[in-house]
């Protein structure tokens, strides 16, 4: 009865490195959510994915983020060139369809670019 | 239009009293209104949920108060514990083909013996 799983959990990244985060949903969830937090504020949407399809991507960075989520395996996040302002943590969400209510939150990923 | 609004940013109780958090809204589109505890180090994890029909939702010690004319909500935690100390947000989310959440800033509980 896994809940959602991010990884890693922790990442350290120099400016200018690319950063990879995970998230693999629950089990029969098929809608991905990501959102970023910064410290001291609430969660902001980023992009919201199916399998193999992007929903909605309008809190989405127009530069250096990008998204997907393949038909096998797990949501990826990805930063290029990372920033200082990058520095964050990262929730993935699930939820089983568009209409479901609940959204199940993951752990997060602390990034911090040094 | 997506804003959501919650007070205050802070808040300390002493146990066993009532620990009472704000939110307002301006999108009238909202139609689902969650609450998410968040311990540090931890991701989010829903604690209540109310949608617009109701006025009221009760869960144990947690109620959600719902007032869609002045479209605010408001958390009660009755008998405030210690354990209970956390951050809690408000979140709101509208009906169509975009699931997302809006959360507000948040509220860190401290709840003091």
């Amino acid at each position: 009865n896994a809940g959602v799983m991010q990884n890693p959990r922790h990442l350290v990244r120099r400016r200018g490195q690319e950063a990879r985060l995970r998230c693999s949903p629950m089990k029969g969830h098929s809608h991905v959510y990501w959102y970023r937090q910064l410290p001291e504020e609430g969660l902001k949407f980023m992009v919201y994915l199916q399998k193999e399809n992007i929903i909605d991507e309008s809190g989405m960075p127009k530069e250096r983020f990008s998204a997907e989520f393949p038909k096998e395996g797990p949501s990826i996040l990805r930063i290029q060139q990372v920033v200082r302002g990058d520095s964050a943590a990262y929730f993935c969400a699930s939820s089983q369809s568009p209409n479901t209510d609940t959204q199940y939150f993951g752990p997060g990923t602390r990034l911090t670019v040094l | 239009q997506q804003q959501v609004k919650q007070s205050p940013q802070s808040l300390i109780v002493q146990k066993g009293g009532i620990s009472i958090i704000n939110c307002a809204y301006e999108n009238t589109a909202f139609d689902y209104f969650p609450w998410y505890q968040q311990f540090p180090g931890k991701g989010p994890a829903l604690l209540i949920a109310i949608r617009p029909d109701v006025s009221e939702k009760k869960e144990g010690r947690f109620t959600i108060s719902f007032n869609k004319s002045a479209k605010q909500f408001s958390l009660h935690i009755m008998d405030s514990q210690p354990g209970d100390s956390a951050t809690y947000f408000c979140a709101a989310r509208r009906s169509g083909t975009a699931s997302k959440l809006t959360f507000g800033t948040g509220t860190r509980l401290q709840v003091t013996l």
